[in-house]
């Protein structure tokens, strides 16, 4: 079974430019995750989809970032327009659905590293 | 504020020797348990998970956890150098987001 997908690994790009990163979850997980890591600091959540809808996004930052889920399979997260602080690793993760019992365990990708100059 | 709490160490053992690595939270309406390993430049990888009260074992690690106390514990037995690693504790609630802590970076030496 493939994991969680993610694209593209690396990114640089100058502030003031747009970048959109992508994640594909394991097949047949209805929850995705996404977080991020800045240097030095814990992973923190950003916003979590069921299916194509927004469950959660209180961890978004500001309106510079926006993501989709269309047909609730990849998702995409797309920073408009870059700041400095938006460095760090994007992380996506997918699990299934969680209405059963716990423990309601989260499998990551392999993150995106963007960062801003 | 919801927060999880590790000793970002380094924590170092040799070879063979138990190490452990300890964490508290901070929200008593958590109710799954997670321990990541996470390689340099990699991503996190999920090695356990605990939910009730008590200790699970799965081969030469096991998790702990004490409701209570508002603890997770991760013990790992016949440390290796393979094992050298940062160890991420996570918390959540049912489908809900992980809140993580820093890590705790582990020093296994041959």
């Amino acid at each position: 079974e493939a994991g969680v997908t993610q694209f593209p690994s690396h990114s640089v790009i100058e502030k003031g430019q747009t970048v959109t990163l992508r994640c594909d979850p394991i097949s047949g997980h209805d929850n995705l995750y996404w977080y991020r890591r800045v240097m030095g600091k814990e992973i923190k959540f950003l916003l979590h989809f069921v299916k194509e809808s927004k469950q959660d996004e209180s961890g978004m930052p500001n309106n510079r970032f926006l993501a989709e889920r269309t047909g609730g399979t990849y998702s995409t997260l797309k920073v408009q327009p870059a700041e400095l602080e938006d460095s760090g690793v994007y992380f996506c993760a997918s699990s299934q659905d969680p209405s059963g019992a716990p423990p309601y365990e989260q499998y990551f990708g392999p993150g995106t590293r963007l960062t801003v100059t | 504020q919801k927060e999880v709490e590790q000793n970002s160490g380094p924590l170092s053992v040799p070879e063979g020797a138990i190490a452990s690595l300890n964490c508290t939270y901070s929200d008593r309406g958590s109710q799954s348990f997670f321990w990541y390993r996470q390689y340099s430049g990699k991503s996190p990888e999920l090695i356990m998970f605990i939910y009730s009260n008590g200790d699970k074992e799965d081969g030469r690690f096991t998790a702990q956890l004490n409701k209570a106390s508002q603890y997770v514990s991760l013990l790992i037995r016949d440390s290796q150098p393979s094992d050298s690693a940062t160890y991420l504790c996570a918390v959540n609630q049912a489908g809900t987001a992980l809140i993580f802590g820093k890590g705790t970076t582990l020093s296994v030496s041959s």
